[in-house]
């Protein structure tokens, strides 16, 4: 299976700031099969990008994506109190549509 | 607008099945696959299976395969998991979610205990 790793585990910045996550795939996955989620405590998770790239209808123009291949990244350009969450990436390139095991951001 | 409204929360005994059900609304139910996910107390998303609604074709994570079945009904746009031979390791909340259009459902919670 493609086993998706996520970096950092958590990460501590204060509002304002840029956030860059990180996601490295196993095997290479096709830009258009690598999403991300996001989900804050108690809720179900929220799907923000797919295609790598392209954000889902409603969510705001901070959140960006970008990668191929084995390495993406999730960039939030200035961070806003409600960012503060997990952030899953996801690849749907070949079963099993394996996560990664999240990164946590946490306010500083 | 897209939602997946799915059925309440079960308490189950150690062996025994259960089965959620998940109905979507606001978008052509056939078209699209339906994914199930779960997610243990405290630890990340697990991808358990999908489904075609429209053709009823169905995939498993290996490790689900033979004890998690995944129908439809396209009279009420519902799919529904179900799963046997449950364990205290399966309690978990269980979500169905769409990528196109992207929705999840708000979640089941599963507990299996004796």
């Amino acid at each position: 299976e493609n086993v998706l790793t996520q970096s950092p585990g958590t990460l501590s910045l204060s509002p304002g700031e840029r956030a860059t996550l990180s996601c490295r795939a196993s095997q290479s996955v096709t830009s258009s099969y690598l999403v991300w989620h996001q989900q804050k405590p108690g809720q179900a998770p929220r799907l923000l990008i797919y295609g790598a790239s392209s954000r889902a209808t409603g969510i705001p123009d901070r959140f960006s994506g970008s990668g191929s291949g084995t390495d993406f990244t999730l960039t939030i350009s200035r961070l806003e109190p409600e960012d503060f969450a997990v952030y899953y990436c996801q690849q749907f390139g070949s079963p099993p549509y394996t996560f990664g095991q999240g990164t946590k951001l946490e306010i500083k | 607008q897209v939602q997946l409204v799915q059925s309440g929360a079960e308490v189950k005994k150690p062996g025994a099945s259960v089965k959620v059900s998940c109905k979507a609304s606001g978008y052509t139910f056939i078209n699209y696959y339906m994914h199930w996910v779960r997610q243990a107390p405290g630890q990340g998303l697990e991808w358990m299976g999908k489904i075609n609604p429209s053709v009823n074709t169905t995939s498993y994570a290996q490790k689900f395969q033979g004890r998690v079945t995944l129908t439809r009904d396209t009279s009420t746009s519902t799919v529904s998991m179900e799963m046997s031979s449950l364990r205290s390791e399966d309690t978990a909340v269980y979500y169905c979610a769409t990528v196109i259009p992207p929705a999840w459902g708000q979640g089941t919670l599963v507990t299996v205990s004796s």
